[in-house]
């Protein structure tokens, strides 16, 4: 059973478009990270949260603690947000903390 | 975003020899860790490191792999006998506190023929 489920899986949007991603996790988290990966395969952390909601430019992470599900929106997308989107949980087990990782969602903004 | 430098971007070796991928993290953060993503797959915990020490291993941290950290700069993770199963792209990270958390170095893609 996987611990971080993300859904869509692949997202096909034109220019302008609002896009949305969601992340379900199963498990107890010290905190959610979001990130961004291009296809030459480098990760970028995007936003870390453990509660409410972050802003960054264009971007949006929210994350409902209580229902253990996190969003992240891209408002106006480009061209260049087209990506892997992958929602990580940090868990912290004994002391010992790691990210468990979701499959990731993969964006694509046509023109 | 401060950077993770990894070394080198790619490689490709021999089933069975020995690889050392190198990594510089950002200078007095303690915590490191070695993930690594199988093409086509989810990126998956490897190792993490403490104060110089293992702090917590996966399953898939056996016997073959090791990590260092020689000369208090470099964190390095070993392969001694490569598989044909290690071919990924293994990324080294930072855990800082701030807004983004994790830093991410750039990556090694290690090929295994």
């Amino acid at each position: 059973k996987n611990e971080v489920e993300q859904s869509p899986q692949n997202l096909t949007a034109q220019e302008g478009e609002f896009i949305t991603i969601n992340c379900s996790y199963s498990v107890g988290i010290s905190a959610l990270h979001w990130l961004q990966q291009h296809p030459g395969g480098g990760i970028v952390s995007l936003f870390m949260l453990s509660s409410g909601k972050k802003k960054h430019g264009r971007l949006i992470a929210t994350i409902n603690i209580q229902e253990k599900h996190s969003s992240l929106h891209i408002t106006a997308s480009h061209p260049r947000d087209s990506a892997v989107y992958i929602c990580a949980v940090l868990i912290s087990n004994f002391g010992n903390e790691k990210l468990t990782f979701g499959t990731g969602t993969r964006l694509t903004i046509i023109p | 975003e401060p950077e993770v430098t990894q070394t080198p971007s790619h490689q490709v070796t021999q089933m069975g020899q020995e690889v050392i991928l190198r990594c510089v993290p950002i200078s007095n953060h303690l915590y490191f860790y070695w993930y690594r993503q199988i093409l086509g797959q989810k990126v998956e915990f490897l190792v993490s490191f403490y104060n110089n020490e293992i702090s917590e291993k996966s399953e898939i941290f056996d016997d073959q792999f090791s990590v260092e950290r020689p000369d208090g700069s470099n964190f390095t993770l070993k392969i001694r006998s490569t598989k044909l199963e290690d071919s990924a792209m293994y990324f080294c990270a930072t855990l800082i506190q701030g807004p983004y958390g994790y830093t991410f170095g750039s990556g090694t893609r290690l090929t295994v023929v």
